[in-house]
């Protein structure tokens, strides 16, 4: 199994430019979760997902930030427009189900705005 | 609030020495624990878990973990620490939910 993966690896960006971050989870899982790593606040879950279903988008930090996952095999986090301060790596991890499993971790995109 | 607390931010070990990382949550309930390790550039990898039982778990890697009701604490132990184990190692607990609420993590750094 390839694991989750996640594209592209590092994003460098312009203030305001729209961003597009996109995960291919483990096949067969159906459970899809969003992280943000920083030096200040650590790792944090913006948004998770269930059979495709966003369960809980309460870490979600603003507006700016859009996650959908139109099939079991593909998600993508957006941010529009970026700013600054969103530089952090993005983590994606994915788990059979909900409760069900331990969560795989992708290799994370670093993003960097300028 | 739920929080998982990692106290030491960077640990320093000769190679060969015992490890002990800490982790003590908040929260009365008893949570699902896990220990997760992150190496440079890499994603978060999976050293062991606790949800039920046995308080002493065995994980990969050589690490085991015990667990203390009483002492609300999860500790991360490795009897002989090898070289390729610096890495940023972090706690975790779950709360019967899906979320993973992350401690801040413990930096290792092995001397040879």
């Amino acid at each position: 199994d390839a694991g989750v993966i996640q594209s592209p690896r590092h994003e460098v960006t312009e203030m305001g430019q729209e961003v597009t971050l996109r995960c291919k989870p483990i096949s067969g899982h159906n459970s899809l979760f969003w992280y943000r790593q920083t030096m200040m606040r650590g790792l944090e879950l913006l948004i998770y997902f269930n059979n495709n279903v966003p369960i809980d988008d309460s870490g979600m930090p603003e507006d700016r930030f859009s996650a959908k996952m139109p099939n079991a095999s593909f998600s993508t986090l957006k941010i529009q427009p970026s700013e600054p301060r969103d530089s952090a790596v993005y983590f994606c991890a994915s788990r059979p189900g909900l409760n069900e499993g331990e969560q795989f971790f992708g290799p994370g995109t670093r993003l960097t705005v300028l | 609030a739920q929080s998982v607390t990692q106290p030491d931010i960077h640990i320093t070990v000769s190679e060969g020495a015992s490890l002990e990382l800490r982790c003590n949550y908040s929260y009365g309930a008893t949570p699902y624990l896990f220990w997760y390790v992150q190496s440079p550039g890499q994603g978060l990898q999976l050293l062991l878990k606790y949800f039920s039982g046995d308080t002493l778990v065995q994980g990969i890697k050589g690490f085991e973990a015990e667990f203390k009701r009483s002492q609300s604490s999860f500790n991360l132990r490795k009897p002989s620490v090898h070289w390729s184990d610096a890495a940023e190692y972090f706690c975790a607990v779950s709360y019967n939910t899906d979320k993973l609420i992350f401690g801040t993590g413990t930096r290792l750094q092995v001397f040879p």
